[in-house]
């Protein structure tokens, strides 16, 4: 069956390191892959897209990784800081024609404390 | 420019009720998407509409409509409520189908008792 994991339900960092999340996937063949970031009571915002055939993206302190053979991506940010707390959503996209149907992994929730 | 909006925010309803939800995209956006976000589940497809028609259907039963107007703004539908309806809905809105990024609007809560 298809699945869409995230390594961990919650991550713990101190300020300054680097957050590294995970997203694995089975059975599904992406085209792109997106991140997104979650506040409480909030809908989800958009931070980085990756294409199937694209190694590593970076925007800033982000930066983004596509292995399509161990079907995982990773997303990293850097010199992380308390507002960077917030859940992280990955979402694959399958499609490569016209129709665009996101498929969301369930997040992880990445707590930066000072 | 403004961002995507829902109204309501919040909506307590009981079981066996209809509701509908209301989604304004941004401006010049033309895609506009549902999504259903409960804990367990988490973040789900429910449907997209691009130029007043259906594009996309996710997993959900009939129970779940939705319709797109000519000014792009969207409604979904739910009747004969449930209580595992309850969720935070989710509308997103991109520039046309196939435009990858979406724009998430905050959502509306909706309890049913």
């Amino acid at each position: 069956s298809q699945k869409i994991e995230q390594n961990s339900e919650a991550l713990n960092i101190q300020e300054g390191k680097t957050a590294t999340l995970t997203c694995n996937y089975t059975n599904y063949s992406p085209a792109y892959l997106q991140w997104y970031r979650q506040d409480p009571g909030r809908g989800p915002v958009f931070l980085l897209l990756i294409r199937e055939n694209e190694k590593e993206k970076r925007k800033e302190r982000l930066k983004v990784t596509f292995d399509t053979t161990l079907k995982q991506s990773l997303f990293h940010i850097t010199a992380s800081q308390p507002a960077d707390s917030a859940t992280y959503l990955c979402a694959l996209d399958e499609d490569t024609g016209a129709n665009s149907k996101l498929t969301f992994g369930k997040g992880i929730t990445l707590s930066v404390r000072p | 420019k403004a961002g995507v909006t829902q109204t309501p925010r919040y909506l307590i309803k009981t079981r066996g009720q209809q509701v509908t939800l209301s989604c304004s995209p941004i401006s010049g956006h033309r895609s506009v998407s549902w999504y259903q976000q409960t804990p367990g589940q988490g973040l789900q497809f429910l449907f997209e509409y691009f130029s007043e028609t259906q594009r996309n259907k996710g997993n959900f039963p009939g129970r779940f409509s939705g319709r797109q107007f000519s000014n792009s703004r969207s409604e979904m539908n739910v009747s004969t409520l449930e209580l595992g309806d309850s969720a935070l809905y989710l509308c997103a809105s991109s520039l046309a189908v196939g435009a990858r990024t979406q724009y998430f609007g905050p959502g509306t809560r909706l309890t049913v008792l």
